[in-house]
């Protein structure tokens, strides 16, 4: 069974410090994991995919299968940092991801 | 491509009545997938269907929740009789392309019964 943990479901943190979000998962299969924001109040947007090693607002993430971690990370964050961060995964052939329960994250002035 | 859309953005209904949800998926791809967000449980994933058949409805949580997918470029998602415990967001998405990139998602129906 796919399954995601996010295991804060608030973080607050101040303009210019450091962020990480964690997410772990469990999956027998080859996995594919995914980052989404959602700021107040709108859709959910994709904001990293493992598999393109991009960085995205400055966002990173690296897929650690030894730990079977996708942790998201900023080196210094900012206000309009602040949403909803879900951690998705997915592996199958029919596209159905699995989403964590998200992190809410504050970043104050 | 405009996307996913969602109708309405918002609905206020009385416990009992029926409510439906529509969605317009992203033309030309297969699957499409409804979620339901609350802040207790986060995205749960309800019901997805490819080629308009429904693959998975387990996550369904009553039978007071049906989904239908008529054609390829429409869904409804209908709540019979309604209740206060169903006010949520409602989210209907499609995958991005036909890689596994993820989802687009429409902007969802905040749905609240009162």
């Amino acid at each position: 069974a796919q399954r995601v943990t996010q295991p804060e479901k608030l973080l607050s943190v101040f303009k210019g410090a450091p962020v990480e979000l964690k997410c772990n998962y469990s999956y027998s299969g080859s996995p594919e994991l995914f980052w989404y924001v959602q700021y107040s109040r709108q859709r959910l947007q994709l904001l990293l995919r493992h598999i393109s090693r991009e960085s995205i607002k400055g966002f990173t993430a690296d897929l650690n299968k030894g730990e079977t971690s996708f942790h998201l990370k900023k080196p210094f964050a900012q206000e309009e940092d602040s949403a909803m961060y879900y951690c998705a995964l997915g592996g199958g052939s029919n596209y159905k991801l699995t989403f964590g329960k998200g992190t809410l994250l504050t970043v104050n002035p | 491509d405009a996307g996913v859309i969602q109708s309405p953005r918002h609905e206020v209904t009385e416990m009992g009545q029926e409510v439906t949800l529509r969605c317009k998926p992203i033309s030309g791809h297969d699957y499409l997938f409804w979620y339901r967000q609350t802040m207790m449980r986060g995205l749960e994933l309800l019901i997805y269907f490819n080629n308009n058949v429904p693959i998975d409805d387990s996550g369904m949580p009553e039978d007071r929740f049906s989904a239908k997918m008529p054609n390829a470029s429409f869904s409804t998602l209908k709540i019979q009789p309604s209740e206060p415990r169903d006010s949520a967001v409602y989210f209907c998405a499609s995958p991005r392309n036909r890689d596994s990139d993820g989802y687009t998602f429409g902007s969802g129906t905040r749905l609240t019964v009162v």
